[in-house]
């Protein structure tokens, strides 16, 4: 099957300093990227949804300057976390779509902000 | 609007148990229905999946089907083992947009 990767897998950093973190579809070209976010035994909340080579549509209460988002090329999409916060720590999760409704999902990064 | 709820959890069962995990949607036109699952400190995987009413989705033992006169796709398992142990989410796609809705997720534990 579709295999979706994240890098890094765990990110530990202080606070006010900016995160990156990588999707890439390593197996097919994916036209559509989302980002996800969950806390702590909670569901998978969308933040955003990104397609090759234009801008991202964020959900509403997502702040775009907040979480930036590339999706530079079909196999990669990119989320940078600026200016990290503790209340930022969370589990992110990509996932990425090459046909409609099909969603293959990263393993996501588990971003800790001191 | 769109919206899926789940059974809420924790859930204990000793190993070889039945498991149902109660999953219901709301949704506009016609979704499909999916049910993920995430071991501990990973991702989702797709458990399976089903893309009209009364289609039946299956896979590793788990079964779902798509019930459209109740709004449900409830996930059944006959005989559970402690490698099941995780967290099941239901899900819906609209199809329009290719958004997903997630239900809050069902902690499964299973015991020897």
């Amino acid at each position: 099957g579709a295999v979706v990767s994240q890098h890094p897998s765990w990110v530990i950093c202080k606070s006010g300093t900016s995160v990156k973190i990588e999707c890439r579809s390593l197996d097919f070209q994916a036209t559509t990227m989302f980002w996800y976010r969950q806390f702590p035994k909670q569901s998978l909340m969308l933040m955003a949804t990104s397609n090759e080579g234009s801008k991202a549509t964020y959900e509403q209460g997502v702040e775009k300057d907040k979480f930036l988002i590339n999706h530079a090329s079909l196999t990669l999409s990119t989320l940078t976390v600026t200016s990290a916060h503790p209340e930022d720590s969370s589990f992110y999760i990509c996932s990425a779509s090459e046909v409609q409704e099909t969603q293959y999902f990263g393993p996501g990064t588990r971003l800790l902000v001191l | 609007g769109n919206s899926v709820t789940q059974m809420e959890g924790p859930v204990t069962l000793s190993e070889e148990a039945f498991l149902t995990i109660n999953c219901t949607y709301t949704a506009t036109g016609y979704p499909s229905l999916f049910w993920y699952v995430q071991y501990p400190g990973e991702g989702l995987q797709l458990l399976l999946k089903a893309t009209k009413a009364d289609d039946k989705g299956s896979n590793k033992g788990f079964e779902a089907t798509y019930r459209k006169e109740t709004t449900s796709f409830h996930l059944e398992k006959g005989s559970v083992q402690v490698s099941d142990s995780a967290v099941y989410f239901c899900a819906l796609n609209t199809n329009t947009g290719n958004q997903f809705y997630f239900g809050t997720g069902t902690s499964l534990t299973v015991i020897p």
